[in-house]
């Protein structure tokens, strides 16, 4: 089964600190998704990676960056958090071209920033 | 960029089949339609995806008709853990405007 971990569940970080989110597969995948959730809105896609050191903006990606410097690994990045950036992130990856869409999510880190 | 509109929930029994739909009047030529289910505390997990007409696989199918603008994501024969919410996208591969819909929580009663 193809496993995507994110670092933390839970994080609660104060406005103005730069929080790492880190996202792990074991699959191999070439293409890496951040995502964040907020009621009533569905998921949007902050960025994505289709390959080390590639990444490309997503629908949202202001006020965020990302880092992908090994295949496995794809980290978001929030340089001076905000209130507005309170929500759910949920990192997925899916195996490459052909199969785009069949994305495997992990189970999301809840961030408040206070 | 193609805008997605879902209903907001949905009730059903066990044994029924469940039809939800996903309005994507201005989907482009290059988009893919792909439907998720999530269930809470967990992230989305993929369930099918197609461009036109009807594809299948052992959970569920779905039904594209030839315009394209909406899409139809069947459930046979539900059960008590289908209760869930349901999510259409609609995107081009490799291209940065994925649009998820805003979710349909669908209930399967006893």
């Amino acid at each position: 089964d193809v496993k995507v971990t994110q670092s933390s569940r839970y994080l609660v970080k104060r406005t103005g600190e730069k929080v790492f989110l880190e996202c792990v597969q074991d699959m191999d995948h070439e293409n890496m998704f951040w995502y964040r959730q907020d009621p009533g809105l569905g998921l949007r896609l902050i960025y994505f990676s289709y390959d080390v050191k590639m990444k490309e903006k997503g629908d949202i990606p202001e006020g965020y960056s990302v880092s992908r410097e090994k295949k496995e690994r794809f980290s978001l990045i929030l340089e001076s958090a905000s209130t507005n950036q309170t929500s759910m992130y949920l990192c997925a990856s899916s195996i490459g071209q052909s199969r785009f869409f069949e994305q495997y999510f992990g189970p999301g880190t809840r961030l408040t920033v206070t | 960029l193609a805008k997605t509109t879902q209903p907001i929930s949905m009730d059903s029994y066990e044994g029924q089949e469940v039809n939800i739909t996903c309005s994507h009047n201005n989907i482009a030529t290059n988009d893919y339609i792909t439907w998720y289910q999530q269930f809470p505390s967990q992230g989305p997990r993929f369930i099918i995806q197609g461009y036109k007409t009807k594809v299948t696989n052992e959970v569920a199918s779905l039904f594209i008709p030839a315009d394209r603008k909406s899409s139809t994501l069947s459930l046979p024969r539900v059960s008590l853990s289908d209760t869930a919410v349901y999510y259409c996208l609609v995107g081009a591969e490799y291209g940065n405007k994925l649009v998820f819909g805003a979710g349909t929580i669908l209930r399967v009663k006893s």
